[in-house]
C-alpha cells in the first residue's frame, strides 16, 4: 500500500542542523509531489516545504524560508529535509506528505506518514 | 500568510448533524477551489476527507460533506457517530505555490 516513512528526528540545541529524511513506496514515486507538513500543539498543522514530482521546483513556507531545504532522490524514491539554524519554535511533529506539484491532477495531502519529533532545546 | 481561522471547538449528540467553519480571505479560500479537510485522531496522523471543496476520497461515509460560500469554507458530518469525535483541520491553497491550514476544530461527540 502507499506509504510514507520519516526519520531523522531528535533533540538538538537551538542554531544547529538537523536532516530528516523520507522513505516512499507503494505508488510510482516521481509523479508525485512531496511536502513536509508540521504540527505544534498551539499552533496546530503548518505547511513548512514542497518538492515538485522532478525536485525542480522548491517552496517553502515563511516561518522556514531561508533555513531549510528539501530535496529529492526518485532513484531511491526518497526526500530530504535539512534543517539549518533551528530555532526553539522549530519544536513539532514534522510529517512527510503526498501532495501537489504532482505532474497528474492531485491537489489533497494523502497519504500522510507517522510523522517524526523534532525537540529544539538548550 | 495567515492561518485560516476555524472555532476551537464544536460538538453534537450522536445522530444529529454538526457544521464546522473555515474563514479565510479572498486570496486562499475565497479565491481556491483546492479547499481540503483532514481528520485528525489522537496520536494519528491526519487524514483527508474532503478535498477541492466537496470532493469524498473514496472510503469516506457520504456522512461528511464539505461546501464553500465566499471566503468561508465548512465541513458538515451528519449522523454524528463517536468514531466522528477527533480533531479537524481545514487547508487552503493560497497562490504562488502556498498552503495555509487552519488552527484545528475538536469536535466532541456527547
Amino acid at each position: 500500500q502507499v506509504q510514507l516513512v520519516e526519520s531523522g528526528g531528535g533533540v538538538v540545541q537551538p542554531g544547529r542542523s538537523l536532516g530528516l529524511s523520507c522513505a516512499a513506496s507503494g505508488f510510482t514515486f516521481d509523479t508525485y509531489g512531496i511536502h513536509w507538513v508540521r504540527q505544534t500543539p498551539d499552533k496546530g498543522l503548518e505547511w513548512a516545504a514542497g518538492v515538485s514530482h522532478d525536485g525542480d521546483k522548491k517552496y517553502y513556507g515563511d516561518s522556514v524560508k531561508g533555513r531549510f531545504a528539501i530535496s529529492r532522490d526518485n532513484s531511491r524514491n526518497t526526500v530530504h529535509l535539512q534543517m539549518n539554524s533551528l530555532r526553539v519554535e522549530d519544536t513539532a511533529v514534522y510529517y512527510c506528505v503526498r501532495g501537489p506539484l504532482s505532474n497528474v491532477w492531485y491537489s489533497q495531502f494523502d497519504p500522510w506518514g507517522q510523522g517524526t519529533l523534532v525537540t529544539v532545546s538548550s | 500568510q495567515s492561518a485560516l481561522t476555524q472555532p476551537p471547538s464544536a460538538s453534537g449528540s450522536p445522530g444529529q448533524s454538526v457544521t464546522i467553519s473555515c474563514t479565510g480571505t479572498s486570496s486562499d479560500v475565497g479565491g481556491s477551489i483546492f479547499v481540503s479537510w483532514y481528520q485528525q485522531h489522537p496520536g494519528k496522523a491526519p487524514k483527508v476527507m474532503i478535498y477541492e471543496v466537496n470532493k469524498r476520497p473514496s472510503g469516506v461515509p457520504d456522512r461528511f460533506s464539505g461546501s464553500k460560500s465566499g471566503n468561508v469554507a465548512s465541513l458538515t458530518v451528519s449522523g454524528l457517530q463517536a468514531a466522528d469525535e477527533a480533531d479537524y483541520y481545514c487547508c487552503s491553497y493560497a497562490g504562488n505555490n502556498y498552503w495555509v491550514f487552519g488552527g484545528g476544530t475538536k469536535l466532541t461527540v456527547l
